[in-house]
């Protein structure tokens, strides 16, 4: 079975660029989540999404953003894009529950100059 | 809230060696406690979780890890360090309410593993 799948992996944007990034879950999987990681702050929940729901939020501004589509694929959004915001970030899947295990995919490492 | 701390945030072994990387929570209710191992340019992946059902939990890779309410304290361990295991690792608490999908993570801690 395959894993968690993210694209892009490397990104390289300007300030102010917007971003889209894209999270393929695990065959039958319904929830998926997003994480920020960076040596400063570590790693923090963005947001969490189920059946196109958005179940869990984390505490990060309105320029981010986040969308899960019918087939449980997500993309997540950050808008006028700020020096801080170069990150890994990371998406998870797991089945549906809330007491289900969380699936990590590789990340997409974002730089902004 | 509910948060955890790690102590050390690089911890230097030998190959053969106890690995000891220490975790600390605080939360006002019963936690949900997790260690993930990241290794370079991957995602993370969970080596075992605590969900109350037994105090001293098993994981894969040879680890474990106690949760002892008294100390607060979820201590990862394995008794033989070996050379696969040099990676990072993160202690995580899932926030009050959200079963196991909010995570809160520690600052991680670097283990090197040594010849």
């Amino acid at each position: 079975k395959a894993g968690v799948t993210q694209t892009p992996r490397y990104l390289i944007k300007t300030r102010g660029q917007q971003v889209t990034l894209s999270c393929s879950p695990i065959s039958g999987h319904r929830s998926v989540s997003w994480y920020q990681q960076t040596p400063g702050q570590g790693l923090q929940f963005l947001f969490e999404y189920f059946s196109e729901t958005q179940r869990n939020k984390g505490n990060f501004p309105g320029r981010f953003s986040g969308r899960q589509f019918s087939n449980s694929r997500s993309e997540m959004n950050v808008s006028t894009l700020e020096l801080g915001d170069s990150a890994l970030y990371l998406c998870a899947s797991s089945l549906a529950g809330e007491f289900d295990e969380q699936f990590f995919g590789p990340g997409t490492r974002l730089t902004v100059l | 809230a509910q948060s955890v701390t790690q102590l050390g945030s690089h911890v230097s072994v030998s190959e053969g060696a106890l690995v000891l990387l220490r975790c600390n929570y605080s939360s006002s209710v019963p936690p949900y406690l997790f260690w993930y191992v990241q290794y370079p340019n991957q995602g993370l992946q969970l080596l075992l979780k605590y969900t109350s059902a037994a105090t001293l939990v098993k994981g894969i890779n040879g680890f474990e890890a106690e949760f002892k309410k008294s100390e607060t304290s979820f201590h990862l361990t394995k008794p033989s360090a070996h050379m696969s295991d040099a990676a990072e690792y993160f202690c995580a608490v899932s926030d009050q309410g959200t079963g196991f999908q909010k995570l809160v993570f520690g600052t991680g801690t670097r283990l090197l593993v040594s010849p």
